[in-house]
Order: C-alpha cells, then sequence, then structure tokens
C-alpha cells in the first residue's frame, strides 16, 4: 500500500529551464510534507517543506505546492541546474506521536547542459 | 557542528550473522529514526527513538532491535542475517519529537549480506 507516490520514475531537462516533480498522496492525514535530494553513495539531504496549512512555500530556487483537495504537491525548480541532477524523494509526516516519514520511491532528475 | 554520523559506513555479512550499526545525532537532537532503503525505493521507516524511549516502529520483523543511549547516540542491531536485509540503513536525527522540517539523515551504512 503506497501511501505516497511519486509516478514518474525518471525526468530530464535542459539547463535554465523549470523541473517540476510531482508527489501524490493517499493519507488524508498527512500534514507535513517534505522533499529530499538524494545523490549515490549519499544520505538524503532536506531540500524545502510545506505544512498542510499552506498551499505554497518558496526557497530560491525551489518552490514547493500542495493541492490538498487533489492530495497532490510538486516541487518546482527554476532554473534548473546540471549539479540538481539527483534522485528526488517527496516524504509526508502525519505528526501526533511519532516521527515517522513516509516516503516515496523517488524521480531521477538529470539535467542536461 | 559536525551532521548526522552512522559506522560503518560499508560492511559485509554472511546469511545468518548479526549486524550492529551505529549512529551519532547531531549534536542537541534527542530523536533518533532508523530506516532502510533498497535498491529502487524510498527509505521506509524501523524505528524512532526520543529520549531514550522506542516511539515507533514500522513494520519489521522482530530480528530488528534498536536502543538509544544517555548520550543520544543509536544502535541499530539486525539478527540472523537473510540475503533482503541487503540494504542502505539511514539513520535520521532531530530535535523535536513530532513533525517539523528538523529531520537530517546520515550518509547511511551499505550493509550486503551474501
Amino acid at each position: 500500500d503506497q501511501q505516497v507516490k511519486q509516478n514518474s520514475p525518471s525526468l530530464s531537462v535542459q539547463e535554465g529551464r523549470i523541473s517540476i516533480l510531482n508527489c501524490d498522496y493517499t493519507n488524508s492525514m498527512f500534514d507535513y510534507f517534505l522533499w529530499y535530494k538524494k545523490y549515490p553513495a549519499e544520505g538524503p539531504t532536506f531540500l524545502i517543506s510545506i505544512s498542510s496549512i499552506k498551499d505554497k512555500n518558496e526557497d530560491g530556487r525551489f518552490t514547493v505546492f500542495l493541492n490538498k483537495s487533489a492530495k497532490h504537491l510538486s516541487l518546482h525548480i527554476v532554473p534548473s541546474q546540471p549539479g540538481d541532477s539527483a534522485v528526488y524523494f517527496c516524504a509526508a509526516n502525519s505528526g501526533g506521536s511519532n516521527y515517522k516519514l513516509t516516503f516515496g520511491k523517488g524521480t531521477l532528475l538529470t539535467v542536461n547542459p | 557542528d559536525a551532521g548526522v554520523t552512522q559506522s560503518p559506513t560499508h560492511l559485509i555479512k554472511t546469511r545468518g550473522q548479526h549486524v550492529t550499526l551505529r549512529c551519532s545525532p547531531i549534536s542537541g537532537h534527542k530523536s533518533v529514526s532508523w530506516y532502510q532503503q533498497v535498491l529502487g525505493q524510498g527509505p521506509q521507516f524501523i524505528f524512532q527513538y526520543y529520549e531514550k524511549e522506542e516511539r515507533g516502529r514500522g513494520n519489521f520483523p522482530d530480528r530488528f532491535s534498536a536502543r538509544q543511549f544517555p548520550n543520544y547516540s543509536s544502535e541499530l542491531n539486525v539478527n540472523a542475517l537473510l540475503l533482503g536485509d541487503s540494504a542502505l540503513y539511514l539513520c535520521a536525527s532531530s530535535s523535536y519529537l513530532t513533525g517539523g522540517n528538523t529531520i537530517y539523515f546520515g550518509e547511511g551504512s551499505w550493509l550486503t549480506v551474501v
């Protein structure tokens, strides 16, 4: 039962263009969403997060949009750079009594020079 | 400031053996969680400890156990290793018990079971 889904295993974009990574979730108890970036042989690095009470959060080139009614969020990277090439994981947290993150399977982003 | 540190970084074990993985959280962080990531999947939650008490457990067999020490470091133990236990084991450190964006991961311990 995949509660967090990243339906695109891979995405390829040109340098300077926008990258849009998508994530869908099924558990309406999730109230916090995070995006992580992962290079091979390294642990996930926190990128940006959003609370369920917001619909947008920006941090530099990264913007996350949340559509609660559709149970959908997306990460926009503008402009994309070759160094952004990595696997991006969407994760969700339902707060409450523990700190469990539920992850999607990830999307491999390749930014071509 | 040091980030989350894990040891060992790589190890190879034989089926049936036992393994201990170690994690030191970011200074000041009292919560440690463990995740397993197999190839092609996202990390899967194994345990969370806060103030030395288990606060959450994922869907893993009893062969998996963990503990947190007074200095907030943690160990993950896996007994009777199976080939399917081969994975990247990630430790995550956080300063609060619930929610928020203060969850930081170490670089992981790569376990290969042969």
